[in-house]
């Protein structure tokens, strides 16, 4: 089976602009969970999703949402960019399951200037 | 969900079983142990998790106490490309309730590195 690719899978730019990212999971799977990674605060968990449902929701601004399609493919947006939100963004997916392991995704590395 | 405790660092010499140990005395019943590892940059590798027994696959074995309070990840034997930042993860089932779906609540990890 194919992985969890992620598109794209480097970006770059400035504030206040918005940026979407895109995450394919593993064929079959119907979970999507989105994480953001910085060197000051590690990995974060910011939303998930299962059957186009968010289920799940971190600790972070409406700024960052995201959304699932009827095909599990998944999008998260993150409006009026800021510095701080330089990071990697991974995606994991799922079975979504009663004891789902979740695969993660290479990730998207976003800079804001 | 309960909070784990790893070493900061260890090394291990390449061909040598490297352990990694986690505490997590908090740990309630319906709680799994969950490892992953990461290199450098690219996302989490999912390695092996359990409940109480022991489990093993082609990359790990698992080893929990008794109590459940502790576990230890064993690398049987290491290679150069096993250096990684390895992360406990302690979580419920999904049917837990809504604060655990999708949720991995990473630490610090233990930052694992073997020497040729």
């Amino acid at each position: 089976k194919a992985g969890v690719t992620q598109t794209p899978r480097y970006l770059i730019k400035t504030r206040g602009q918005q940026v979407t990212l895109s995450c394919s999971p593993i064929s079959g799977h119907r979970s999507v969970s989105w994480y953001q990674q910085t060197p000051g605060q590690g990995l974060q968990f910011l939303f998930e999703y299962f059957s186009e449902t968010q289920r799940n929701k971190g600790n972070f601004p409406g700024r960052f949402s995201g959304r699932q399609f009827s095909n599990s493919r998944s999008e998260m947006n993150v409006s009026t960019l800021e510095l701080g939100d330089s990071a990697l963004y991974l995606c994991a997916s799922s079975s979504g399951g009663y004891t789902d392991t979740q695969y993660f995704g290479p990730g998207t590395r976003l800079t804001v200037l | 969900d309960a909070k784990t405790t790893q070493p900061p660092s260890m090394d291990c010499a390449e061909g040598r079983a490297a352990n990694l140990p986690c505490n997590h005395s908090t740990i309630s019943g319906n709680e799994y142990v969950y490892w992953y590892r990461q290199i450098h940059s690219q996302g989490p590798q999912y390695i092996i998790h359990g409940l109480k027994n022991n489990e093993t696959n082609e990359m790990a074995s698992l080893i929990i106490t008794e109590d459940r309070k502790s576990s230890t990840l064993i690398l049987p034997h290491a290679t150069l490309r096993d250096t990684a930042v390895y992360y406990c993860i302690v979580r419920p089932a999904n049917n837990a309730g809504g604060t655990s779906y999708g949720k991995l609540t990473f630490g610090q990890g233990t930052i694992l590195t073997v020497h040729p």
